[in-house]
């Protein structure tokens, strides 16, 4: 199965410390998109990537996040000094431009971060 | 006000019932209305999505939009356990968007 695969699938940290999760989407998916997803809540949107270029971020992504594309590749999210309110779902998507059919979008499984 | 509501339920129905679902949503703009389904410990996937007003089927799955009241539905004929999961609506402005504007999710039980 090539679907849009994410890592770590569970994320434990103290308050304070860096987390770093990677996205790896379906490989022909020039867009890939990170969401964040809280208990009882649907997802939120953080940020988009069209192949390398970040062309969007959330007011919801502070300071203390930031996420790459290299290469228009995997992409990675990491949230510096983290806080208990980090903690969340934190789910990736990618799509195909081409398809004209942007919000179709292939999610990956998540990363879920608990913040002690 | 959030733009996309969504009674969060939960929903509890025995085996070959029809689950009906429902969302409505603030912006006038949106044109485009998706219902994504998300099992435990699962990412959402797309179940169905509709253009404008009316209805569109597939399968035992029928999606309604009303853009005059701002409301959508989904409806499950013949529910199967295995349609037990977390159903989420969600609306985008436009095929050129690509910002998911998700309601909270409906978590649907179908007893056996």
């Amino acid at each position: 199965d090539t679907g849009v695969s994410q890592n770590p699938r569970h994320k434990i940290t103290k308050r304070g410390q860096n987390v770093t999760f990677r996205c790896d989407p379906i490989s022909e998916h020039n867009r890939l998109y990170w969401y964040r997803q809280t208990l009882g809540q649907g997802p939120e949107f953080l940020t988009y990537f069209q192949n390398e270029a970040q062309l969007e971020k959330s007011r919801l992504l502070s300071d203390r996040f930031s996420a790459e594309r290299p290469k228009g590749s995997f992409s990675t999210l990491e949230i510096q000094r983290t806080e208990q309110g980090d903690s969340a779902m934190y789910l990736c998507a990618s799509s195909l431009e081409s398809s004209g059919t942007p919000y179709e979008q292939y999610f990956g499984p998540g990363t879920r971060l608990t913040v002690t | 006000q959030k733009e996309v509501e969504q009674d969060p339920g939960p929903l509890s129905v025995p085996e070959g019932a029809i689950v009906s679902l429902n969302c409505t949503y603030s912006n006038s703009a949106f044109q485009y209305f998706m219902w994504y389904r998300q099992y435990s410990r699962k990412g959402p996937e797309l179940l169905m999505y509709t253009y404008s007003s009316g209805n569109k089927e597939d399968g035992r799955f029928t999606a309604q939009v009303d853009k005059s009241s701002k409301y959508i539905s989904l409806f499950i004929r013949d529910s199967q356990p295995s349609d037990s999961a977390t159903y989420l609506c969600a609306n985008c402005y436009s095929s050129n968007d690509y910002k998911l504007s998700f309601g909270a999710g409906t978590t649907v039980t179908v007893r056996a």
